[in-house]
């Protein structure tokens, strides 16, 4: 049974760059038709799709966030991660990393349990 | 980017009830739309997909429908582990946007 798990630090200063990174067991990262990607979000609030990637390499980008982040696929450690830099306190949020497949349509239809961070100094 | 708005926002309903939630597109999406159910401190959960199909595993009391802009998720008869909060999503394009959730409570 596929299962994804993100980790990384809690806390992160403004300005700084908040990394996370999203193991997955149970399957292969490299299996095709799958894409892997984030959601954010912040405390009491609604969900935002940050990005995704193949495991090709291939990614795309919440044009709100374009500019300042990136996602990387590992495929010899199963991983992928997220990288946001410059984050003000707007970027506090639970970060869940998630599996896309396209059905007839994509849809997310695989969740971690998600990860807090709070940007704080 | 596309606009989702879903309407009411919070919904107070009984056991047993029949409630029906409402998304609305800011432009075409065809049937380009999830439906997502998220309980309190739990990760979302796949509903409906492509607006009208039901996820493996779903209860068939969850209903989709609708084209376009406009679409509805149903529960027909409502069971206590449905208080939760309920999201739509399209994934026509790129960002992939969510509705601002409807919060399903007890009466």
């Amino acid at each position: 049974q596929l299962q994804l798990q993100e980790s990384g630090p809690g806390l992160v200063k403004p300005s700084e760059t908040l990394s996370l990174t999203c193991t997955v067991s149970g399957g292969s990262i490299s299996s095709s038709g799958f894409y892997w990607g984030w959601i954010r979000q912040p405390p009491g609030k609604g969900l935002e799709w940050v990005g995704s990637i193949y495991y090709s390499g291939r990614t795309y980008y919440n044009p709100s966030l374009k500019s300042r982040v990136s996602i990387s696929v590992a495929t010899s450690e199963n991983q992928f991660s997220l990288n946001l830099t410059s984050v003000t306190a707007a970027d506090t949020a639970l970060y869940y990393c998630a599996r896309l497949v396209t059905t007839i349509v994509v849809v997310i239809d695989l969740w971690g349990q998600g990860t807090l961070v709070t940007v704080s100094s | 980017d596309i606009q989702m708005t879903q309407s009411p926002s919070s919904l107070s309903a009984s056991v047993r009830d029949r409630v029906t939630i409402a998304c609305r597109a800011s432009q075409s999406i065809s049937t380009y739309l999830n439906w997502y159910q998220q309980r309190p401190g739990k990760a979302p959960k796949l509903l409906i997909y492509a607006a009208s199909y039901l996820q493996s595993g779903v209860p068939s009391r969850f209903t989709g429908s609708g084209s376009g802009t406009d679409f509805t998720l149903t529960i027909s008869s409502l069971q206590p582990e449905d208080f939760a909060t309920y999201y739509c999503q399209q994934t026509n394009s790129i960002p992939y946007t969510f509705g601002q959730g409807t919060k399903l409570e007890i009466k």
